[in-house]
């Protein structure tokens, strides 16, 4: 069975600091990752994905997220943060199975 | 292209009552897929259509049903409702069905309160 983590349901950073939202996966056949921002009364908006070959993903807005299979890990990082950045971040795995989510606050 | 709609945005039941909530597809796209999403937690899969026929399907009850039409729109119907059917609910549409790995087009939810 496939199964999504994400470390901290709240994370704060200062602007212009490094972001890093944690996500660790379970499954038993290679998988598709996906990171995706929802800001307040939206839907989820697709911010990167890892599909197969390069482990390095970049995505919109200056994100980009390691596939790391020795970790089981696909972590969400941002060299650095800005307000606008502020927003929940779900971690997800076909068959999109999504984390429980990180809320991401940016502290000025 | 217009980007996925669904409707209505806000909608209050009491339990017990029948809801239909309803989404519009991206324009060439021919799946469609359904999430709850419940206060504070990640969207949880409801189920998927592809082509006019149900194609996956999450851990809920019967009494959630959908519908797709040939214009790949879609229906999402939940009968006797209960207080904790109470949550968001996301529409996506994508091209492509099951563990595809295309990107999924979120719709701003429908966000229902049932009392």
């Amino acid at each position: 069975a496939q199964s999504v983590t994400q470390l901290g349901s709240h994370v704060s950073v200062s602007e212009g600091a490094l972001v890093l939202l944690r996500c660790n996966y379970s499954s038993s056949v290679p998988p598709y990752l996906f990171w995706y921002v929802q800001y307040p009364n939206q839907g989820l908006q697709l911010l990167l994905k890892y599909t197969t070959g390069a482990t390095l993903v970049k995505g919109i807005n200056g994100f980009e997220a390691e596939f790391k299979k020795s970790e089981t890990s696909f972590h969400l990082t941002k060299p650095s943060a800005h307000m606008s950045d502020a927003a929940e971040y779900f971690c997800a795995v076909v068959k999109i199975i999504f984390g429980k989510g990180t809320r991401l606050h940016i502290l000025p | 292209e217009t980007g996925v709609t669904q409707s209505p945005t806000h909608l209050i039941k009491t339990r017990g009552q029948q809801v239909t909530l309803r989404c519009s597809s991206q324009s060439g796209h021919n799946t469609v897929s359904w999430y709850q999403q419940a206060l504070g937690q990640g969207p949880q899969f409801i189920f998927q259509y592809y082509r006019e026929e149900e194609n996956g399907r999450g851990n809920f009850p019967p009494r959630f049903s959908g519908l797709q039409f040939p214009n790949y729109s879609s229906e999402l119907n939940v009968n006797a409702l209960e207080l904790d059917d109470s949550a968001l609910y996301l529409c996506a549409s994508s091209l492509g069905a099951g563990d595809s790995y295309n990107e999924q087009f979120f719709g701003p939810g429908t966000r229902l309160t049932v009392l």
